[in-house]
């Protein structure tokens, strides 16, 4: 079946920091790729999402571009803020004729400090 | 516009009782997950719904768990005899129409403790 796995945390970094969390998915035919950030408390938001090979999803100085060749979706932002600190998903979803469940990584913790 | 909504966001149940969890969607909507996130764990997929049916019920345990999503009013997540393990988050995500690209919102989560 779909998989998604991101590198473990928690990843610890300084403010101003160069990020990167790496994420790798197995998945027949073409799915499409998600970044989600949860706050503590709450619910999972949307950060961006790819649908296609070489598409890149930006938002709010965060990057990930769809790797089809190496099975990735690496997310990177260039400056980290304390604001960032947050749990990040990276998910996949196949749509078998229709909308269907999202597959989720387990999660990188990340911790910003001033 | 309201997002989607979840209640309660806290629920706290003894073992043997029974847990009813509400999805409202957003607005438009008329697909409908449920995931569970146990702690330090990702989300695992539950179940899919659509008005009135069942479309992928494949993450749902086969005893004691069952949805629906009717005709009118909210989604159903309903845990008979609740034990100790099904302490977790509950999210909800819905969707606008078919579509392998649509985004799921999610709710802020309903988390159940089971005493």
């Amino acid at each position: 079946g779909d998989s998604v796995t991101q590198m473990e945390g928690p990843v610890t970094l300084s403010e101003e920091a160069f990020l990167t969390i790496n994420c790798t998915y197995t998945a027949t035919g073409y799915p499409s790729l998600f970044w989600y950030v949860q706050y503590p408390g709450e619910g999972l938001q949307l950060l961006l999402k790819a649908t296609k090979a070489d598409d890149k999803g930006s938002n709010k100085g965060f990057e990930a571009t769809y790797r089809k060749e190496t099975t990735s979706f690496h997310l990177e932002k260039g400056s980290v803020q304390v604001s960032d600190s947050a749990v990040y998903f990276c998910a996949l979803t196949q749509g078998r004729g229709g909308a269907d469940g999202l597959t989720f990584g387990k999660g990188t913790h990340l911790i910003i400090q001033p | 516009n309201a997002g989607v909504m979840q209640n309660p966001r806290h629920l706290v149940r003894r073992r043997g009782q029974e847990a009813r969890l509400r999805c409202s969607p957003m607005k438009g909507h008329s697909h409908v997950y449920w995931y569970r996130q146990l702690p330090e764990e990702g989300l695992k997929f539950m179940v899919y719904l659509q008005k009135e049916n069942i479309i992928d019920e494949s993450g749902m345990p086969k005893e004691r768990f069952s949805a629906e999503f009717p005709k009118e009013g909210p989604s159903i997540l309903r845990i008979q005899q609740v034990v100790r393990g099904d302490s977790a988050a509950y999210f909800c995500a819905s969707s606008p129409r078919d579509s392998t690209r649509e985004t799921q919102y999610f709710g802020p989560g309903t988390r159940l403790l089971v005493l």
